[in-house]
């Protein structure tokens, strides 16, 4: 079957200018993580859903950095403002409720000049 | 908090043997879950193997295998027969098992394996 999605696979944009960035979980799959991965920080979590629960955004570096997730599947990610520090992959992981296996997909890759 | 080790910022391996690649963590939870996963060059992120904080054997998942010694707080990956194909970067993870973040993971910094011929 098809595995999580993310798009675009790669991102430049100019400093200070807005970004999203795309999930598509695998179908059915209630649990959804955004994580980063940069040279600096190695790989941190950002943002965590599951099902409609509200959700948890304690890793999120900034308030320039939202998500939401409509209907219970895509997810997309927003950066407002982009700063050369957001320079990183993007990479979502879903994963189905009962199950501890998360699947990650390519990842989208964000270079800000 | 949840904290993950690895010690080893890069590990070199004859095809054919084996190599164990370190990680230790640190975590109050009485239960948790620990995770290896393999990012070739390529980027993508594979899961390879998982052992529960409560389970009483090692897990193994065919030439993977995973040697937790729970009162160390270790949980090494042991890569058996290498092959050209295992040269890559390799993250322990450990999942928190409860709370607003289940299931969120907190990973190593990594360990890139080289396998020579």
């Amino acid at each position: 079957g098809a595995g999580v999605s993310q798009s675009p696979s790669n991102k430049v944009t100019e400093k200070g200018k807005d970004v999203e960035l795309r999930c598509d979980p695998i179908s059915g799959h209630t649990a959804l993580y955004w994580y980063r991965q940069s040279l600096g920080q190695g790989l941190e979590f950002l943002i965590y859903f599951q099902g409609n629960s509200a959700p948890d955004k304690s890793g999120l570096p900034s308030d320039r950095f939202s998500a939401e997730r409509t209907g219970g599947s895509v997810s997309t990610l927003t950066i407002q403002r982009t700063q050369q520090e957001d320079s990183a992959v993007y990479l979502c992981a879903s994963r189905q409720g009962s199950s501890y296996e998360q699947y990650f997909g390519p990842g989208t890759r964000l270079t800000v000049t | 908090a949840q904290k993950i080790t690895q010690t080893q910022p890069g590990m070199f391996v004859q095809e054919k043997e084996a190599v164990t690649l370190d990680c230790t963590y640190d975590t109050s939870d009485p239960s948790y879950g620990l995770f290896w996963y393999k990012q070739p060059s390529s980027g993508e992120m594979i899961f390879l193997i998982y052992q529960g904080s409560y389970d009483q054997q090692n897990a193994t998942e065919g030439r993977y295998s995973l040697n937790f010694q729970k009162a160390r707080k270790s949980a090494n990956l042991v890569i058996s027969a290498s092959q050209l194909g295992d040269s890559a970067m390799y993250f322990c993870a450990m999942r928190n098992a409860g709370g607003t973040s289940y299931g969120k993971l907190t990973f190593g910094q990594g360990t890139i394996l080289t396998v020579h011929p």
